[in-house]
């Protein structure tokens, strides 16, 4: 199975300012078809998960362009240009190159 | 509004059986890949079963597989999950997810709960 791993678990960030969260697969993303399956998604308190980011850097329809994913192969990259008080919540990536589909562990975004 | 409406969650006892649905509206049902994904208590997200378009793909993870069953009704736009030998760790948020052919899930139910417990 692929593990994936984020950093930080935790990050208490300033509203407005920047925030980063790495995903790091034990092996690489890239299908045979040569696209690479990872995905964020985001998940307010009480709330089911949401899709933000598809195919590394693809926003999902109605997402804000704050929101924005990068990487490659095994090592990937959500940024938040400018943290709102709505962003506060949980954010998984997800790997779907290969069954079975894997989840992050979760960071936790709060405003500090 | 395209929706996904899980039911059938409750409390069980080790060793018992639930069968969770869920119901699927405002999108073509038959088209789309579905799957499970489920949330302990103060966790993160577990992937649990996946099911192709008409059924015959599936897919388990590894800790339910022998004991949960996930299946689908394209006629009831209808999706199941039936569980077994409910053990204390299938304690969880059971979540449905729609699929789609590039590997993410974009639509996702509010999910029921499911509490295993003697």
């Amino acid at each position: 199975d692929i593990v994936m791993t984020q950093t930080p678990l935790s990050s208490p960030v300033t509203l407005g300012q920047p925030a980063s969260i790495s995903c790091r697969s034990s092996q690489s993303l890239v299908h045979s078809d040569g696209n690479t399956y990872l995905s964020w998604l985001q998940q307010r308190p009480g709330q089911p998960p949401r899709l933000l980011i598809y195919k590394i850097s693809n926003r999902f329809s109605g997402v804000p362009d704050r929101f924005s994913g990068s990487g490659a192969g095994t090592d990937f990259t959500l940024k938040i240009s400018r943290v709102e008080a709505e962003d506060v919540g949980v954010y998984y990536c997800m790997q779907g190159t290969q069954f079975p589909h894997t989840f992050g562990q979760g960071t936790k975004l709060d405003i500090k | 509004e395209v929706q996904l409406v899980e039911s059938g969650g409750g409390f069980v006892q080790p060793g018992g059986s639930l069968r969770l649905s869920c119901a699927a509206s405002e999108f073509t049902f038959t088209n789309y890949e579905m799957n499970w994904v489920r949330q302990a208590p103060g966790k993160g997200l577990e992937w649990v079963s996946y099911i192709s378009t008409g059924g015959r793909t599936i897919y388990y993870a590894d800790s339910v597989k022998g004991r949960f069953t996930i299946s689908r009704d394209n006629a009831k736009n209808s999706l199941y999950l039936q569980m077994n030998s409910l053990r204390a760790e299938d304690t969880a948020v059971y979540y449905c997810a729609r699929e789609t052919i590039f590997f993410y899930m974009d639509v996702w139910g509010k999910g029921t709960t499911v509490i295993v417990s003697s």
